[in-house]
């Protein structure tokens, strides 16, 4: 069966500082891969997207980049954080021709800039 | 630009209720629709997707409806329980490859015993 997970599961942050946060799949091939955002008060929010191997797209302008570096593993990162990065981070899958065609979300890392 | 609209923002009902769970979006050509539920501090799971061509889904006491000419769906929950307590989210995903979706800002649902 498929896992995904993220890391970490809460991360605190000083205004300025890089971040890195991590997901991985398991039990599947060529997965789409996909980063949100869930804001406070605010809805979830497409930030990245990834077809394969080095393929990323970019939803939204902001501060933040996204790596693929294996087939199976997807980064969140930044090199100084704003307050605004603040919030709840999710990694999401989907493979698309499966037939049910539905995103399967990973637990979500909270991030909290101060 | 697809927006995604739920209402009510949040809904209280007592333990046994039927309910009915709002989600209105603006462009109409959608590929489909899913319904997802979160509880506070995790992730999302998914509950049911309706593809365009289809008008409602069910599995077990949910039941999703999907009008896509007027841009609405529902999701209807049968005789609530305290376990359903959670944050109901619809997204919607456009007819272009990608898969991304466009989400509600949710239903926050507490069901009380």
């Amino acid at each position: 069966s498929q896992t995904i997970h993220q890391w970490p599961a809460t991360l605190v942050q000083p205004v300025g500082s890089p971040l890195s946060l991590e997901c991985t799949v398991e039990g599947t091939s060529n997965p789409n891969l996909y980063w949100y955002r869930q804001a406070a008060g605010r809805g979830l929010q497409l930030l990245f997207y990834s077809v394969g191997i080095g393929q990323i797209s970019s939803e939204v302008p902001q501060n933040l980049s996204a790596s693929r570096p294996q087939d199976r593993q997807f980064i969140l990162s930044s090199k100084k954080l704003l307050l605004s990065d603040s919030g709840f981070y999710l990694c999401a899958w989907s493979v698309l021709g499966s037939g049910t065609d539905t995103q399967y979300f990973g637990p979500g890392t909270r991030l909290t800039v101060l | 630009k697809q927006e995604v609209t739920q209402i009510p923002a949040a809904l209280s009902v007592p333990e046994g209720e039927n309910l009915v769970l709002n989600c209105s979006f603006t462009d109409s050509a959608i590929y489909n629709l899913q319904w997802f539920r979160q509880d506070p501090g995790k992730g999302l799971t998914s509950l049911l997707l309706i593809q365009s061509s289809q008008r409602e889904q069910t599995s077990g006491r949910l039941n999703a409806s999907l009008d896509k000419s007027s841009g609405r769906s529902t999701l209807y929950i049968a005789a609530s329980q305290p376990g359903d307590s959670a944050t109901y989210l619809c997204a919607v995903r456009p007819p272009r490859a990608g898969n991304m979706l466009t989400f509600g800002g949710g239903t926050r649902l507490m069901v009380k015993p």
